[in-house]
Protein backbone atom coordinates (compact mmCIF):
# COMPACT_ATOMS: atom_id res chain seq x y z
CA UNK A 1 0.00 0.00 0.00
CA UNK A 2 0.78 3.62 -0.60
CA UNK A 3 3.09 5.46 2.23
CA UNK A 4 3.99 9.03 2.46
CA UNK A 5 6.63 10.13 4.23
CA UNK A 6 6.66 14.11 5.43
CA UNK A 7 10.31 16.49 6.77
CA UNK A 8 10.99 18.34 8.47
CA UNK A 9 8.15 17.67 11.52
CA UNK A 10 8.47 21.14 12.61
CA UNK A 11 10.27 24.31 10.84
CA UNK A 12 10.59 27.74 12.09
CA UNK A 13 10.93 30.55 9.76
CA UNK A 14 11.26 34.20 10.34
CA UNK A 15 8.39 36.38 9.51
CA UNK A 16 8.59 36.89 5.76
CA UNK A 17 10.69 34.14 4.59
CA UNK A 18 9.98 31.32 2.34
CA UNK A 19 9.10 27.40 3.84
CA UNK A 20 9.34 24.52 2.30
CA UNK A 21 7.95 21.08 3.18
CA UNK A 22 8.95 17.56 1.35
CA UNK A 23 7.41 15.10 1.28
CA UNK A 24 8.04 11.33 -0.46
CA UNK A 25 5.19 8.62 -1.88
CA UNK A 26 5.88 4.99 -2.01
CA UNK A 27 3.19 3.83 -4.99
CA UNK A 28 3.88 5.30 -8.22
CA UNK A 29 0.04 4.60 -9.16
CA UNK A 30 -0.47 7.94 -6.95
CA UNK A 31 -1.58 10.54 -8.72
CA UNK A 32 -3.54 13.13 -6.88
CA UNK A 33 -1.73 14.84 -3.74
CA UNK A 34 -3.23 17.67 -1.69
CA UNK A 35 -1.50 19.55 1.03
CA UNK A 36 -4.00 20.49 4.11
CA UNK A 37 -3.53 23.08 6.45
CA UNK A 38 -5.06 22.27 10.56
CA UNK A 39 -4.68 25.26 12.64
CA UNK A 40 -4.30 25.10 16.28
CA UNK A 41 -7.66 23.34 17.58
CA UNK A 42 -9.06 23.06 14.08
CA UNK A 43 -10.08 20.68 11.82
CA UNK A 44 -7.72 20.39 8.80
CA UNK A 45 -8.29 21.89 4.95
CA UNK A 46 -7.28 21.70 1.87
CA UNK A 47 -5.13 24.39 0.87
CA UNK A 48 -3.80 23.41 -2.71
CA UNK A 49 -3.39 19.93 -4.41
CA UNK A 50 -1.72 18.68 -8.01
CA UNK A 51 -2.37 16.42 -10.20
CA UNK A 52 0.22 14.19 -11.64
CA UNK A 53 0.13 15.24 -14.83
CA UNK A 54 1.05 18.78 -13.81
CA UNK A 55 4.26 19.46 -12.07
CA UNK A 56 3.72 23.15 -10.31
CA UNK A 57 0.72 24.77 -9.31
CA UNK A 58 0.52 28.06 -7.67
CA UNK A 59 -2.09 29.82 -5.58
CA UNK A 60 -1.08 33.15 -4.42
CA UNK A 61 1.79 32.52 -2.43
CA UNK A 62 1.57 28.88 -1.72
CA UNK A 63 2.86 26.39 -4.19
CA UNK A 64 3.20 23.06 -4.97
CA UNK A 65 5.56 21.05 -7.40
CA UNK A 66 5.60 17.51 -8.15
CA UNK A 67 8.32 15.40 -9.19
CA UNK A 68 7.15 11.56 -10.67
CA UNK A 69 9.92 10.07 -11.36
CA UNK A 70 11.63 10.50 -8.11
CA UNK A 71 8.04 10.61 -6.36
CA UNK A 72 8.66 13.40 -4.70
CA UNK A 73 6.27 16.69 -3.84
CA UNK A 74 6.61 19.50 -2.04
CA UNK A 75 5.21 22.68 -0.62
CA UNK A 76 6.37 25.98 -0.69
CA UNK A 77 5.10 29.28 1.16
CA UNK A 78 6.94 33.15 0.23
CA UNK A 79 6.42 35.74 2.15
CA UNK A 80 5.69 34.11 5.40
CA UNK A 81 2.69 35.76 7.52
CA UNK A 82 2.11 34.76 11.04
CA UNK A 83 -0.99 33.34 10.23
CA UNK A 84 0.75 30.69 8.25
CA UNK A 85 1.79 28.80 11.47
CA UNK A 86 -0.03 25.62 11.49
CA UNK A 87 0.15 21.77 11.18
CA UNK A 88 0.85 20.87 6.80
CA UNK A 89 -0.02 17.92 5.98
CA UNK A 90 0.39 16.60 2.83
CA UNK A 91 -1.43 13.21 1.06
CA UNK A 92 -1.50 10.74 -1.34
CA UNK A 93 -4.03 8.97 -2.57
CA UNK A 94 -5.18 7.63 -6.71
CA UNK A 95 -7.21 9.64 -8.69
CA UNK A 96 -10.21 7.20 -8.50
CA UNK A 97 -13.53 7.30 -7.44
CA UNK A 98 -13.69 6.58 -3.27
CA UNK A 99 -10.15 6.26 -2.64
CA UNK A 100 -8.51 7.12 0.86
CA UNK A 101 -5.70 9.29 1.09
CA UNK A 102 -2.53 8.53 2.66
CA UNK A 103 -1.61 11.13 4.93
CA UNK A 104 2.08 12.58 6.43
CA UNK A 105 2.71 12.78 9.64
CA UNK A 106 2.08 16.32 9.88
CA UNK A 107 4.85 19.56 9.58
CA UNK A 108 4.26 21.90 12.31
CA UNK A 109 5.40 25.56 11.04
CA UNK A 110 5.70 28.38 13.30
CA UNK A 111 6.37 32.02 11.67
CA UNK A 112 9.02 34.40 14.05
CA UNK A 113 7.83 37.94 13.90
CA UNK B 1 -24.27 23.86 2.85
CA UNK B 2 -23.58 23.55 7.30
CA UNK B 3 -20.41 21.26 6.23
CA UNK B 4 -19.80 17.99 7.82
CA UNK B 5 -21.15 17.78 11.59
CA UNK B 6 -20.17 16.09 14.13
CA UNK B 7 -21.30 15.70 17.51
CA UNK B 8 -20.61 15.84 20.04
CA UNK B 9 -17.92 18.29 20.60
CA UNK B 10 -16.51 17.10 23.80
CA UNK B 11 -16.61 14.07 25.75
CA UNK B 12 -15.62 12.76 29.17
CA UNK B 13 -15.86 9.54 30.04
CA UNK B 14 -14.84 6.90 32.12
CA UNK B 15 -12.99 4.00 31.87
CA UNK B 16 -15.29 0.95 30.80
CA UNK B 17 -18.30 3.18 29.54
CA UNK B 18 -19.01 2.85 26.10
CA UNK B 19 -18.72 6.02 23.65
CA UNK B 20 -20.84 7.04 20.49
CA UNK B 21 -19.45 9.53 18.19
CA UNK B 22 -21.82 10.79 15.79
CA UNK B 23 -21.44 12.29 11.92
CA UNK B 24 -23.60 13.78 9.70
CA UNK B 25 -21.72 14.12 6.48
CA UNK B 26 -22.10 16.94 3.63
CA UNK B 27 -25.67 16.24 1.74
CA UNK B 28 -24.93 14.82 -1.41
CA UNK B 29 -21.42 13.48 -0.35
CA UNK B 30 -21.19 9.45 -0.51
CA UNK B 31 -18.11 9.10 0.69
CA UNK B 32 -17.02 9.46 4.58
CA UNK B 33 -14.38 8.64 6.30
CA UNK B 34 -13.91 8.47 10.13
CA UNK B 35 -9.92 9.56 11.65
CA UNK B 36 -8.52 9.95 14.99
CA UNK B 37 -5.59 11.91 15.89
CA UNK B 38 -3.33 11.81 18.44
CA UNK B 39 0.52 13.81 19.05
CA UNK B 40 1.89 10.63 19.04
CA UNK B 41 0.28 8.59 15.90
CA UNK B 42 -0.80 11.59 13.76
CA UNK B 43 -3.60 11.78 12.04
CA UNK B 44 -5.09 8.46 11.18
CA UNK B 45 -7.68 6.61 9.11
CA UNK B 46 -9.71 4.20 10.51
CA UNK B 47 -12.56 3.25 8.55
CA UNK B 48 -14.36 4.84 5.66
CA UNK B 49 -17.19 4.23 3.52
CA UNK B 50 -18.63 4.45 0.19
CA UNK B 51 -22.82 4.73 -0.48
CA UNK B 52 -22.93 3.94 3.27
CA UNK B 53 -20.80 0.21 2.31
CA UNK B 54 -17.73 -0.26 4.98
CA UNK B 55 -14.79 -0.54 2.05
CA UNK B 56 -11.38 -0.45 4.12
CA UNK B 57 -11.87 -0.80 8.16
CA UNK B 58 -7.94 -2.10 8.32
CA UNK B 59 -7.02 1.14 10.44
CA UNK B 60 -9.92 0.23 13.29
CA UNK B 61 -7.23 -0.55 16.24
CA UNK B 62 -9.21 -3.23 17.80
CA UNK B 63 -12.90 -4.92 18.36
CA UNK B 64 -13.77 -2.63 20.82
CA UNK B 65 -14.42 -0.08 17.64
CA UNK B 66 -17.42 -0.57 15.52
CA UNK B 67 -19.17 2.09 13.13
CA UNK B 68 -21.96 1.74 10.76
CA UNK B 69 -23.92 4.16 8.24
CA UNK B 70 -27.56 2.74 8.35
CA UNK B 71 -28.09 5.97 5.46
CA UNK B 72 -26.59 8.25 3.62
CA UNK B 73 -27.03 11.14 6.05
CA UNK B 74 -25.53 9.47 9.17
CA UNK B 75 -22.42 7.24 10.54
CA UNK B 76 -21.45 6.40 14.49
CA UNK B 77 -18.18 5.36 15.91
CA UNK B 78 -19.09 3.25 18.74
CA UNK B 79 -15.68 2.37 21.43
CA UNK B 80 -16.94 -0.08 23.79
CA UNK B 81 -15.48 -0.69 26.43
CA UNK B 82 -13.33 2.83 26.09
CA UNK B 83 -9.87 2.82 27.54
CA UNK B 84 -7.71 5.79 28.18
CA UNK B 85 -5.30 5.25 25.56
CA UNK B 86 -8.75 6.21 23.15
CA UNK B 87 -8.65 9.87 24.21
CA UNK B 88 -7.57 11.53 21.49
CA UNK B 89 -9.71 13.78 18.41
CA UNK B 90 -11.75 11.43 16.20
CA UNK B 91 -12.64 13.71 12.91
CA UNK B 92 -15.38 12.71 10.16
CA UNK B 93 -14.76 13.82 6.62
CA UNK B 94 -16.44 13.49 3.43
CA UNK B 95 -16.38 13.93 -0.38
CA UNK B 96 -17.52 13.65 -3.37
CA UNK B 97 -15.79 11.13 -5.63
CA UNK B 98 -18.31 11.93 -8.59
CA UNK B 99 -17.65 15.30 -8.78
CA UNK B 100 -14.69 16.89 -10.18
CA UNK B 101 -11.88 17.52 -7.83
CA UNK B 102 -14.09 14.63 -5.77
CA UNK B 103 -10.75 13.38 -3.82
CA UNK B 104 -10.94 16.44 -1.49
CA UNK B 105 -12.29 15.84 1.67
CA UNK B 106 -14.04 18.06 3.95
CA UNK B 107 -13.56 17.63 7.53
CA UNK B 108 -15.99 18.28 10.57
CA UNK B 109 -14.87 19.89 13.69
CA UNK B 110 -14.20 17.07 15.03
CA UNK B 111 -15.09 15.38 18.77
CA UNK B 112 -12.33 15.20 21.80
CA UNK B 113 -12.68 12.34 23.36
CA UNK B 114 -10.97 12.05 27.36
CA UNK B 115 -11.45 8.55 28.88
CA UNK B 116 -10.34 8.78 32.47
Amino acid sequence: GENVEQHPSTLSVQEGDSAVIKCTYSDSASNYFPWYKQELGKRPQLIIDIRSNVGEKKDQRIAVTLNKTAKHFSLHITETQPEDSAVYFCAATLDSSASKIIFGSGTRLSIRP
Amino acid sequence: DAGVIQSPRHEVTEMGQEVTLRCKPISGHNSLFWYRQTMMRGLELLIYFNNNVPIDDSGMPEDRFSAKMPNASFSTLKIQPSEPRDSAVYFCASSDPTSGGGETQYFGPGTRLLVL
